[in-house]
């Protein structure tokens, strides 16, 4: 498996306004994804984070909206542009472990809550 | 198209009952991968069983155990003897490949009254 951090673990924000989320991973994998799950929703894929390339979204979902950077193999960070209310959610990241790629594992999450 | 149904929304029973959480999914791989996930009240997803299509071998850990009917295309999760801490959303998901995106079902919240 794979120990995984985010920061912040939670937030309140101000609509009109942008937070970055960070995820630490313990060691290099190659794929990096982004979840968002809505309040007593399921999870949806935001989009893919591989290092050296661009993200690729899921549909629903803009690079503006949501910019993401990969600057290393235990490294991403998701932000959250111009926010409003309906941005409240809980944000994961998970990452496949090289070695078991079969399976995700996800970082605590953080909770945004946008006033 | 890929799909994964939990059909249960929402589940209480008292402590010490056996428990079931049902997964239904579909998928036109013959090549694929199904999980189960419990996302407790603190929010973070902690990974439970993963199963290929090629192992239809049923699983037991512990308190847990995993039936995989590919004749029926369910993979339905058992708690025996349930406990207090078993109460969170419990999600089944799929992924047709490895490193590929995973499909999440709805949940099942699961209470375990005491």
């Amino acid at each position: 498996s794979a120990v995984i951090s985010q920061k912040p673990s939670r937030d309140i924000c101000q609509r009109g306004t942008s937070l970055t989320i960070q995820c630490q991973v313990d060691s290099q994998v190659t794929m990096m994804f982004w979840y968002r799950q809505q309040p007593g929703q399921s999870l949806t894929l935001i989009a893919t984070a591989n290092q050296g390339s661009e993200a690729t979204y899921e549909s629903g979902f803009v690079i503006d909206k949501f910019p993401i950077s990969r600057p290393n193999l235990t490294f991403s960070t998701l932000t959250v542009s111009n926010m409003s209310p309906e941005d409240s959610s809980i944000y994961l990241c998970s990452v496949n472990v090289d070695l078991d790629q079969e399976t995700q594992y996800f970082g605590p999450g953080t909770r945004l809550l946008v006033l | 198209a890929q799909k994964v149904t939990q059909a249960q929304t929402e589940i209480s029973v008292v402590e010490k009952e056996d428990v079931t959480l049902d997964c239904v999914y579909e998928t036109r791989d013959t090549t694929y991968y199904l999980f189960w996930y419990k996302q407790p009240p603190s929010g973070e997803l902690v990974f439970l069983i993963r199963r290929n299509s090629f192992d239809e071998q049923n699983e037991i850990s512990g308190r847990y155990s995993w039936n995989f009917q590919k004749s029926t295309s369910s993979f339905n999760f058992t708690i025996t003897a349930s406990q207090v801490v078993d109460s969170a959303v419990y999600f089944c998901a799929l992924t047709p490949n490895r490193d590929d995106k995973i499909i999440f079902g709805k949940g099942t919240r699961l209470h375990i009254l005491p």
